[in-house]
């Protein structure tokens, strides 16, 4: 039973576009929601995050969209850049710093010049 | 910057035989999380640490796997008998326990032939 999903698994879009990418979650304990990105080779690392009790955050290109209600959010990277081609993860996470992270299968974004 | 060490990147291992993977964690962080990623999909839980102590585990790595945190310094993910399945890119992540990001390691990427 997958806790975090995500969609699309893949996206292509061009150079200057708006990439957006969707998550679900089951578990309305889920308080903390971080994207990570990664590239080949390499660790995740965080590009951004929020908690439930926003419903907006956003960080120069990249912002999250928060809906509780419908337990949904999205990642938006505007101005797509081929830099931006990676593997972004969104994860979830109850209680506080010390719990583990459930991070969904990742959706792989592709950045065309 | 954070910087979680991870070593070795690269480990190849026969079927049957033991391999060992270690990992240093961002100075100060008491948290300590491994993961298991295989082929760029979702990270799966392996085991968390905190202060040194094992606070959570799934059961496959209390059956076939050895971990632990000898110092504050570094802690180890084991595996007595690598299997063909267990060929992965293991992250390690430490964090604060009062602070909301991971930051992962590079990995160290096993193959068993």
């Amino acid at each position: 039973q997958q806790q975090v999903r995500q969609s699309p698994q893949s996206l292509t879009v061009w150079e200057g576009e708006t990439a957006i990418l969707n998550c679900s979650y089951e578990d309305s304990t889920f308080n903390y929601f971080p994207w990570y990105q990664q590239f080949p080779g390499e660790g995740p690392a965080l590009l951004i995050s929020i908690r439930s009790v926003s419903d907006k955050k956003e960080d120069g290109r990249f912002t999250i969209f928060f809906n509780k209600r419908e337990k949904k959010l999205s990642l938006h990277i505007t101005d797509s850049q081929p830099g931006d081609s990676a593997t972004y993860f969104c994860a979830a996470r109850a209680g506080t710093g010390g719990y583990k992270v459930v991070f969904g299968s990742g959706t792989r974004l592709l950045v065309s010049p | 910057d954070a910087a979680v060490t991870q070593k070795p990147r690269y480990l190849i291992k026969m079927k049957g035989q033991e391999a060992e993977m270690k990992c240093i964690p961002e100075k100060g962080h008491t948290a300590v999380f491994w993961y298991q990623q295989k082929q760029s999909k979702e990270l799966k839980f392996l085991i968390y640490f905190q202060n040194q102590q094992p606070l959570d585990q799934i059961d496959m790595v209390k059956e076939r796997f050895s971990a632990v945190c000898p110092s504050s310094s570094l802690c180890s993910l084991g595996i007595r008998t690598c299997e063909a399945e267990d060929s992965a890119l293991y992250l390690c992540s430490s964090s604060q326990p009062s602070q909301d990001t991971q930051y992962f390691g590079p990995g160290t990427r096993l193959l068993v032939l």
